[in-house]
């Protein structure tokens, strides 16, 4: 069975940093991308970031590129987001999703249950 | 990088069909096939409905169906049951590895 779990969030001020966590199991973690979606308070969903499989590759939304990096480490299946520059628009409840096919076709079929991040001072 | 658009909701009865439109520009939807169907019910991760504009994951229902004409996507309920009153997100590829969604429907079943 296909489980992410994502944990790291949290309350932080604005202007600070904050790392994400999503621990993949139940798949070959490698042979897939994977990204990070977040979804505002009773609001819409944002595509943030993704990633392939190798971690070669990497995608950012205009959003957060340059204050935000994604990462993996496929020998501990884990997938990261290191989140800096905080801002109360970074607010949301952020997923970590599994690619549908191998490669990368940003077509999500796994999704965590989410981490909350709260950026205010 | 602005949303793709969607009505904020749509309604229809028990057996009815009703369809909700995606309308992004040549750079998302009108330019690539690679566009997607999201189904989120309240306090749930989403779950993946279509794929290359018309296409049903394994699972899926038939009764869920997707099109596009130009810039605009549209997902098809028929037969619309209790079950699917949910929230409603479309995506698409943008350019450069990049994926955008739309702003969601809230589907009611009266």
């Amino acid at each position: 069975e296909v489980q992410l779990l994502e944990s790291g969030g949290g309350l932080v001020q604005p202007g600070g940093s904050l790392r994400l966590s999503c621990a993949a199991s139940g798949f070959s973690f490698s042979d897939y991308a994977m990204s990070w979606v977040r979804q505002t308070p009773g609001k819409g969903l944002e595509w943030v970031s993704g990633i392939r499989g190798s971690g070669g590759d990497t995608y950012y939304a205009d959003s957060v590129k340059g204050r935000f990096t994604i990462s993996r480490d496929n020998s501990k299946n884990m997938l990261y987001l290191h989140m800096n520059s905080l801002r109360g628009e970074d607010t949301a409840t952020y997923y970590c999703a599994k690619d549908w096919c191998s490669g990368l076709c940003s077509y999500f079929d796994y999704w965590g249950q989410g981490t909350l991040v709260t950026v205010s001072s | 990088q602005s949303a793709l658009t969607q009505p904020a909701s749509v309604s229809g009865s028990p057996g009815q069909s009703i369809t909700i439109s995606c309308t992004g520009t040549n750079s998302d939807i009108g330019g690539n096939k690679y566009v997607s169907w999201y189904q989120q019910h309240p306090g749930k991760a989403p779950k993946f409905l279509i794929y290359d504009v018309s296409n049903r994951p394994s699972g899926v229902s038939n009764r869920f169906s997707g099109s596009k004409s130009g810039n605009t996507a549209s997902l098809t309920i028929s037969g619309l049951q209790a079950e699917d009153e949910a929230d409603y997100y479309c995506s698409s590829y943008r350019r450069s590895g990049t994926l955008v969604f739309g702003t969601g429907t809230k589907v009611t079943v009266l």
